[in-house]
């Protein structure tokens, strides 16, 4: 069954270190590719997306990420983090003959400490 | 904001009654979904709809069923409630190969 791997389950950072959270899929055909936050409390709102073109993808927020196709990965990163970057951090998958069905990774709880 | 709403926002219920759960979009958009989320699972997929009428099971469908009557609404139902359904639901509908999602709606059986 297809998959999505976050291992990282709880990142712990100080303001201003870099952060990357690890994103792996299993599905070997034609992929999107997001990142959603979910802040505490809140609903989950889309940091950025992979569709085709450019593997380098820039969102809100100072937040990029990486697809690399032959590691099958899709990694999050920011070079300087701040306090209300505090969130919970979400990679999904839809493979694109699947109705638009999202497959979720568990979760990256980030904690950035003032 | 995508204009989805869920109603109601919080509901504490007991084992045995049965719960129904409502997303209102204002987009038109074909495509609308029920998601659970518990801690270290990540969103999982309920049930899904690609049209007025026209419903299908997701990854964790088992004592949930769903109705849509009108484009804009997608109704999720807890026939019996069991305490495994405690949980926080989000509806999601699809906009530009992109899921949105509502504020979710934090249920709890007892």
């Amino acid at each position: 069954a297809q998959s999505v791997s976050q291992h990282n389950h709880h990142v712990i950072l100080s303001e201003a270190a870099s952060l990357e959270l690890g994103c792996n899929y299993s599905y070997g055909g034609t992929v999107n590719l997001f990142w959603y936050v979910q802040y505490p409390g809140q609903h989950l709102q889309l940091l950025l997306k992979y569709f085709s073109g450019d593997p380098l993808v820039k969102g809100i927020k100072g937040f990029e990420a990486e697809f690399i196709k032959s590691k099958f990965s899709f990694n999050l990163r920011k070079p300087s983090v701040q306090w209300s970057d505090t969130a919970e951090y979400f990679c999904a998958v839809i493979r694109m003959d699947s109705s638009y069905k999202l497959i979720f990774g568990s979760g990256t709880r980030l904690l950035v400490r003032p | 904001d995508a204009g989805i709403t869920q109603s109601p926002r919080h509901k504490v219920t007991e084992t045995g009654t049965p719960v129904t759960l409502r997303c209102h979009q204002t987009e038109n958009h074909r495509y609308m979904y029920w998601y659970r989320q518990d801690p270290g699972h990540g969103l999982r997929l309920i049930h899904y709809s690609y049209g007025v009428k026209d419903t299908d099971k997701g990854e964790v469908s088992d004592g949930y069923s769903v109705s849509r009557s009108k484009t804009e609404d997608f109704l999720l139902t807890l026939e019996s409630a069991t305490s495994s359904q405690t949980s926080v639901y989000f509806c999601a509908i699809t906009g530009g190969d992109t899921q949105y999602f509502g504020p979710g709606t934090r249920l709890t059986v007892l």
